[in-house]
């Protein structure tokens, strides 16, 4: 069946460094990939998506693309705040189905 | 703004005191799901519909309940919690593409946290 495989955690990192969050998958068919972002507390928000092989899909300086040839979606970041520590999760939608990874939280200091 | 919305935010029962948590929409998606979820792990489906169609995933224990009255409500019944269903419930909805090459996701709800005393 479909999985995801995401990097573990945690991860800290001081201000305005580089992040980037390995995130593989396998499926069949035309899945969707998502990065969600969850705060303490909070529920889950879509911090972007990409639908299809070559899609590169970006918010707020994150950014990741679908690559098919890898079956990857790394999530990265130039500099990340303080305000973006949070757990992140990558995820795969097929169908009605949406699988998750294991989540990584990541810790930004200043 | 459409959205996806659960109530209470916290929750604090007692061990073996029936619960409910709600969810309610106005996305209008005919697909509703309800997860469990630990200590920041992934969130852990235990059932979903298809409009009034229940699909109730293989593991969730019978002590989990749900009910869904109408498009935009539903409901989710814990009939005798234990310590170990102390946890975030989220709630989701997504439109229903079976079959389609369009695009998918969940929208989730903040969540409601369960205490169990």
């Amino acid at each position: 069946g479909d999985s995801v495989t995401q990097m573990e955690g945690p991860v800290t990192l001081s201000e305005e460094a580089f992040l980037t969050i390995n995130c593989t998958y396998t499926a069949t068919g035309y899945p969707s990939l998502f990065w969600y972002v969850q705060y303490p507390g909070e529920g889950l928000q879509l911090l972007l998506k990409a639908t299809k092989a070559d899609d590169k899909g970006s918010n707020k300086g994150f950014e990741a693309t679908y690559r098919k040839e890898t079956t990857s979606f790394h999530l990265e970041k130039g500099s990340v705040q303080v305000s973006d520590s949070a757990v992140y999760f990558c995820a795969l939608g097929n169908n009605n189905d949406m699988r998750f990874g294991a989540g990584t939280r990541l810790t930004v200091k200043p | 703004d459409a959205m996806v919305i659960q109530n209470p935010r916290y929750q604090v029962t007692q061990f073996g005191k029936p619960v409910t948590l709600s969810c309610s929409q106005t996305l209008n998606h005919n697909v509703m799901y309800w997860y469990q979820q630990k200590s920041s792990q992934a969130p852990k489906l235990l059932f979903h519909y298809y409009d009034k169609d229940f699909n109730n995933e293989a593991d969730t224990p019978d002590n989990f309940q749900s009910r869904r009255p109408n498009t935009s409500f539903c409901f989710l019944d814990i009939r005798s919690p234990g310590l170990g269903d102390a946890a975030m419930y989220l709630c989701a909805t997504s439109r229903d593409l079976t079959g389609t090459r369009v695009s998918y996701e969940q929208f989730f709800g903040p969540g409601t946290r369960l205490t169990v005393l």
